[in-house]
């Protein structure tokens, strides 16, 4: 069936670094991409799509781009800033009309000044 | 953005007790969701429903029922808590096309002691 593999956490950075979080799936046809991001006591909110080859999503200063030929969605960011950290989720969207989401395990940001 | 609720935010219960988590949602979507988060951030989805007067069982298996009686309010009930019940419970929902995003509330913690 269709999987996400996330890096496994913790990533510790500090202020200012870049990020990559990787991100690869196993799914069949062509599904979108989400990554998602959960602050410490909230729930998740939606950082970026893509939803077909070659679109790169960007937000906040976090860019992923979806490329089918390594069947990838890796998490990139410049230069962090304490506030991003949280807990990453990637995710993929099945295209059934249930609208399942299959996410990855997620992996932990701390980022230190 | 998301208008998604859910009560209570934290809930601590003793064993055997009813309980009920509410989740409402404002955006007319059709498609609700329950995930269950595991203290190592994994999601597992528990529950899903297209809409009123559906619901199906999600990827995991859950003790909890659930009812949709009205398009906005997807609650959530375990007849008889138990501390293996402890857990992040988070709903979910989207709109009725298979590509869309889903909107997360913001969580409730329970504890069964």
């Amino acid at each position: 069936g269709d999987s996400v593999t996330q890096m496994e956490g913790p990533v510790t950075l500090s202020e200012e670094a870049f990020l990559t979080i990787n991100c690869t799936y196993t799914a069949t046809g062509y599904p979108s991409l989400f990554w998602y991001v959960q602050y410490p006591g909230e729930g998740l909110q939606l950082l970026l799509k893509a939803t077909k080859a070659d679109d790169k999503g960007s937000n906040k200063g976090f860019e992923a781009t979806y490329r089918k030929e390594t069947t990838s969605f890796h998490l990139e960011k410049g230069s962090v800033q304490v506030s991003d950290s949280a807990v990453y989720f990637c995710a993929l969207s099945d295209r059934s009309n249930t609208g399942k989401l299959i996410f990855g395990q997620g992996t932990t940001l701390q980022v230190k000044p | 953005e998301a208008d998604i609720y859910q009560t209570p935010r934290y809930l601590v219960i003793g064993t055997g007790k009813k309980i009920t988590l509410e989740c409402s949602q404002t955006m007319g979507h059709d498609k609700m969701y329950w995930y269950q988060q595991d203290p190592g951030m994994e999601l597992h989805l528990i529950h899903y429903s297209y809409g009123v007067n559906s619901t199906e069982k999600g990827d995991l298996s859950s003790e909890s029922t659930v009812s949709r009686i009205r398009t906005e309010h997807f609650p959530l009930t375990l007849e008889s808590a138990r501390p293996s019940h402890t857990s992040q419970y988070l709903c979910a929902s989207s709109a009725l096309t298979g590509e869309s995003e889903q909107f997360f509330g913001p969580g409730t913690r329970l504890t069964v002691l």
